[in-house]
């Protein structure tokens, strides 16, 4: 069956503009992560969604980022007045439910790269 | 908190021979781990998980970690590499919380040669 599907591929912005990054989750997958990897950071956690709970986004690290999850489906990561520091690989994830014991199944991700 | 610290971050080996890739936990539970495998310019894939039922744990592709609490340690091995072996690889800690996010250690590059 069809994995995460992460849109675009590839991001180049220049400094000071907003983007927007797209993922699709394995369908019937009720929970879905953001995670960021980057050169300086490693692999750190963003924001988490779960059915229509409220989200926990105690990883986000500004309040230029901010993500929704439509229908508890397809989410959206909002990145707003781009920084260099920002350029990065944004990886979606999503399993079947909250769990310690489920896998979550990643996405390929986008590379952001901010001039 | 919890948390995971991976001691090489290059690790090189000669195909045909044995793997290992190391891996220290800190929990004050019981912790669940897993390994990782990202190959250049894929996704990351898992390899293999432990959620508190036997403590070596059998993965994809030949590879085996054992957890170790007395050593605080989830190691991963293979006995054979193989030149498609060649990737980064993350030792992660899920989170006992509400959220169950994942903790990524910093990752070790395991080179394969000839």
């Amino acid at each position: 069956g069809a994995g995460v599907s992460q849109s675009p591929s590839n991001k180049v912005t220049e400094k000071g503009k907003d983007v927007e990054l797209r993922c699709d989750p394995i369908s019937g997958h009720t929970a879905l992560y953001w995670y960021r990897q980057s050169l300086g950071q490693g692999l750190e956690f963003l924001i988490y969604f779960q059915g229509n709970s409220a989200p926990d986004k105690s990883g986000l690290p500004s309040d230029r980022f901010s993500a929704e999850r439509t229908g508890g489906s397809v989410s959206t990561l909002t990145i707003q007045r781009t920084q260099q520091e920002d350029s990065a690989v944004y990886l979606c994830a999503s399993s079947v439910r909250t769990s310690r014991d489920n896998e979550q199944f990643f996405g390929p991700g986008t590379r952001l790269t901010v001039l | 908190a919890q948390s995971v610290t991976q001691l090489d971050s290059h690790v090189s080996v000669s195909e045909g021979t044995p793997v290992l890739l190391r891996c220290n936990y800190s929990s004050s539970y019981s912790p669940s781990l897993f390994w990782y495998v990202q190959h250049p310019n894929k996704g990351l894939q898992l390899l293999l998980k432990y959620t508190s039922a036997a403590t070596l744990v059998k993965g994809i592709n030949g590879f085996e970690a054992e957890f170790k609490k007395s050593e605080t340690s989830f190691h991963l091995t293979k006995p054979s590499a193989h030149m498609s072996d060649a990737a980064e690889y993350f030792c992660v800690v899920i989170h006992t919380g509400t959220t169950s996010k994942l903790t990524f250690g910093t990752g070790t590059r395991l080179q394969v040669t000839l």
